[in-house]
């Protein structure tokens, strides 16, 4: 399985909803990461994951806060969301943090109302 | 983290045309790697090119890096309206991958 999965494919929310994107791969990979992704821009790296445990935070503000529970899941939960939040969320995986190759998951398009 | 350059910055072609782009940068690659990301998807893996003066082909993809590894190239020959999407170039800088402003391709039939 080569796959990085995301769920919701799609996300509508109000600005004071709680809600959670979540990722999950099943390739023995040791690093996982979210990026925040504007139309027509590159990704943007907010976190990284390495062996479970948080190892880069990019100044993301506290209304993002990341959840890896185990090496296979990401969560990413969100509360009290802005509209300007709105964006393309892609969450990847690569064997280690340092190894070059990411695999990148399909995205949650996230709406804040 | 040192800053990727990439242009042009769209390009919107007809079937069939070739086409260039190009990502550079005023320091030294470690290595590079190229991405496309379709429509609605993720960014996807294309070619990571390490040694300078290197080459690589993937169907009518041709990866150049150069010489002196500051500067890369994508060529892509007789272009399909697959091929539509945004072009990435990324350096892995410590535990972080440093995308660059990315080449959006239209092709168009």
């Amino acid at each position: 399985d080569t796959e990085v999965t995301q769920t919701p494919k799609h996300l509508v929310m109000g600005m004071t909803n709680k809600k959670s994107l979540k990722c999950e791969q099943h390739m023995g990979h040791r690093a996982m990461y979210w990026y925040k992704q504007k139309a027509k821009k590159p990704p943007e790296l907010m976190f990284v994951y390495s062996y479970e445990k948080l190892s880069i935070n990019e100044s993301v503000p506290s209304r993002f806060s990341p959840e890896c529970p185990n090496s296979s899941l990401l969560n990413l939960h969100l509360h009290a969301l802005q509209p300007e939040d709105s964006a393309l969320y892609l969450c990847a995986s690569s064997q280690t943090s340092g190894a070059n190759e990411q695999f990148f998951g399909p995205g949650t398009r996230l709406t804040v109302l | 983290t040192q800053l990727l350059e990439q242009s042009p910055q769209f390009l919107s072609i007809q079937e069939g045309e070739n086409l260039t782009v190009y990502c550079n940068s005023s320091s030294v690659f470690s290595s590079l790697q190229w991405y496309r990301q379709e429509p609605g998807e993720g960014p996807v893996l294309l070619v990571t090119v390490v040694t300078g003066g290197e080459v690589k082909k993937l169907k009518r993809l041709t990866f150049q890096f150069g010489d002196a590894r500051k500067d890369s190239s994508l060529h892509i020959t007789a272009a399909q309206p697959g091929d539509t999407g945004l072009y990435l170039c990324a350096e892995a800088y410590g535990n972080k991958l440093v995308f660059g402003a990315g080449t959006i391709l239209r092709v168009k039939s």
